[in-house]
């Protein structure tokens, strides 16, 4: 997984419009990734998750891409609501370990 | 609704004392349950793996004398933070897996201040 930094990355993206956010993993022998929304003083809360048989899988407004070449992962939402603001986290998967990365923090511009 | 619950929601205490957190499961048995720290505007960490009936599994770098996991039943786990020090001061969340994708759900969270 990633290393853990002190400033989250941010995406601000005017409400309606699409955003994709992007997660570099490092552990090649991951087989399951999953991304995870966290709002303030919440959980993580499950959005989709995909495996690595897979490189494509959609779910209702969001869309997670695999690049296991390049080990990058990505999650697209679609016509992005207020209620999408919140923290993003990719996680990668092994023995049923999660690793999570370093997290976006998405805000909607209304 | 909720599948995992925690309690306390947040705790203030004061340094040198015991804390102790509550991970429920509610309407599902859980032989492993995971429990995570979260520093302010930092990732998840895994601390350990809590196994029902057996001795909890510490990640590297996690004193397993310092936070105390008792998986006693099917539906609790709970960790203790023992002498807590303002360092300590953290985001508690515990998960469990569930299913046949595996797909691990998260409780609320505990936030623990440390004075």
């Amino acid at each position: 997984g990633e290393s853990v930094g002190l400033h989250l990355p941010t995406l601000s993206v005017q409400e309606g419009d699409n955003s994709i956010i992007n997660c570099a993993y490092s552990n090649s022998a991951s087989d399951y990734f999953i991304w995870y929304k966290q709002e303030s003083g919440k959980g993580p809360q499950f959005i989709i998750d995909i495996r690595s048989n897979m490189d494509k899988r959609q779910g209702q407004r969001v869309t997670v891409l695999l690049n296991k070449t390049v080990k990058h992962l990505s999650l697209q939402i679609a016509a992005t609501q207020p209620g999408d603001s919140a923290v993003y986290f990719c996680a990668e998967s092994r023995h049923e370990k999660l690793t999570f990365g370093t997290g976006t923090r998405l805000t909607i511009i209304p | 609704g909720a599948v995992v619950s925690q309690h306390p929601s947040w705790v203030i205490c004061k340094s040198g004392t015991s804390v102790k957190i509550e991970c429920r499961s509610l309407d599902f048995q859980a032989t492993t349950m995971f429990w995570y720290r979260q520093f302010p505007k930092q990732s998840l960490m895994l601390m350990a793996t809590s196994n029902e009936g057996s001795k909890a599994t510490y990640e590297q770098g996690v004193e397993k004398d310092k936070f105390l996991i008792n998986h006693a039943s099917l539906t609790l786990s709970t960790l203790t933070v023992t002498s807590a020090h303002p360092e300590d001061s953290s985001f508690y969340i515990c998960s469990q897996i569930r299913g046949a994708e595996n797909e691990q759900f998260f409780g609320p969270g505990t936030r623990l201040t440390v004075l």
